[in-house]
């Protein structure tokens, strides 16, 4: 089982809808969570942390839930360059490396 | 401000031959990693330097070798590159305990085929 797993999509959304998904992780020590984004063929870029009291960076909300061993991401009011692949990132332990997800694809149409 | 530059950009190779692919950031970060991101796997960790004159293997550290050459430079050596090696391949830099924040910087990719 891959340590960090996520839906591949893609997701197709209407612009200006609402679009989550989730990533799950095996392990339960797990400390950090994060998501980047990475545009097509571009370098994967930090789109956010993830805190347990979930948090919002304008219409990007971010949820962990420990009991289930997965976070989420939420876009709201989806705009066309939003698309692109989001990776989740877990830390598994304090100062350990950064494991990635291999990414859920948005696509957001007019 | 130049960041992570991964050099080169493009590369074909044929089965057998040998190269470097080139990493320096200029951010004074401690750690630097090596990535390779193939289509449904994700990134996956080659080695990684976790400061100057140290580095581990990650998860897939076989038919490469590294040289962490100061803290700002970091290369990663195919010696006898085979097709499985056709990838794109990703350096990163993140300072020491940033882990926790998450912010991995990344160089812009070095687009890699072997025939």
């Amino acid at each position: 089982r891959k340590e960090v797993e996520q839906d591949p999509g893609p997701f197709n959304v209407p612009e200006g809808a609402t679009v989550a998904f989730n990533c799950t992780y095996s392990n339960s020590a797990s400390q950090s969570f994060f998501w980047y984004r990475q545009d097509c063929r571009k370098e994967p870029k930090l789109l956010m942390s993830v805190y347990s009291s979930g948090n919002e960076d304008g219409r990007f909300t971010a949820q962990l839930n420990r009991a289930s061993q997965y976070i989420s991401l939420l876009i709201r009011d989806s705009k066309l360059s939003d698309s692109a692949t989001y990776l989740c990132v877990v830390t598994p332990f304090v100062r350990g490396k950064l494991q990635f997800g291999a990414g859920t694809q948005v696509v957001v149409t007019p | 401000n130049a960041g992570v530059t991964q050099t080169p950009k493009f590369q074909v190779l044929k089965t057998g031959q040998s190269m470097t692919l080139q990493c320096a950031q200029d951010m004074n970060h401690n750690s630097m990693y090596w990535y390779r991101q193939d289509p449904g796997m994700g990134l996956r960790l080659i080695y990684y330097s976790a400061s100057e004159g140290t580095t581990d293997k990650g998860e897939v550290p076989n038919g490469y070798n590294v040289s962490r050459l100061n803290k700002r430079e970091f290369s990663l050596r195919l010696e006898s590159a085979a097709p499985s090696q056709t990838s794109v391949y990703f350096c990163a830099s993140i300072t020491r305990g940033s882990t926790l924040t998450g912010e991995l910087f990344f160089g812009e990719g070095s687009r890699l085929t072997v025939l």
